[in-house]
């Protein structure tokens, strides 16, 4: 499995757009790449998928550039509670296994 | 509600004990997993059943035990487990291509 490098903690504030960016340099062809939350004493949630270009749903946007050896994670007008753990993973999912990093602690401020 | 149930959400359990958690999901997923969370440390891959099959053991000691009945039901099975062991046992399904849905997970306390 590809491995990632992302940042261990963000600060930001409410109304803000944050963008957390992952490198994940030895990606394979089959690889997609999937952004999860996770608040305390939760399990992750779900955010977004991707495999290259553009992609957006009702809560966040994934930028891939051609090469696929990074992504970014896009939060548009955050608030207190996007305060949470967001981890980039990369990998064929699935039955794979995926294998989760220590994650980027994103901390919103009023 | 995420459509993964855990159960319990805690659990404290003596060394000598042997407990169960249980993982259901109704989904329609093929694959179930358990993993576990300890304080301050990144999620770690326990087990994986895709189609009722283990297919990944990832070295986990021989006091954890795994069950998978059907595709909607997942198992831990747990005995004489050590302090150590104390964590957030989280499990999640999906099928055999595409994102995870996990459960809230059950606290577990050894003492």
């Amino acid at each position: 499995l590809a491995k990632t490098t992302q940042p261990i903690s963000m600060d930001s504030y409410e109304g803000q757009e944050v963008n957390i960016t992952c490198s994940h340099n030895n990606i394979a062809t089959n690889d997609y790449i999937t952004w999860y939350q996770q608040f305390p004493s939760q399990g992750p949630r779900f955010i977004i998928q991707g495999y290259k270009t553009k992609v957006t749903n009702e809560v966040a946007s994934l930028f891939i550039p051609a090469d696929r050896k990074s992504s970014t994670l896009s939060l548009p007008r955050v608030s207190l509670s996007d305060t949470a753990v967001y981890y980039c993973l990369v990998g064929e999912g699935g039955a794979d296994g995926l294998t989760f990093g220590k994650g980027t602690h994103l901390i919103i401020q009023p | 509600e995420t459509g993964v149930t855990q159960t319990p959400r805690h659990l404290v359990m003596g060394m000598t004990n042997k407990k169960s958690l249980k993982c259901e999901q109704h989904l329609g997923h093929n694959a179930m997993y358990w993993y576990k969370q300890s304080a301050k440390k990144p999620l770690e891959l326990m087990f994986v059943y895709s189609l009722e099959e283990r297919v990944e053991n990832n070295s986990v000691p021989s006091r954890f035990s795994p069950e998978c009945p059907n595709s909607s039901h997942l198992f831990l099975h747990l005995h004489t487990l050590q302090p150590e062991d104390s964590a957030l046992y989280l499990c999640a399904s999906s099928f055999r291509s595409g994102g995870y849905t996990f459960g809230s997970g059950t606290r577990l306390t050894v003492v």
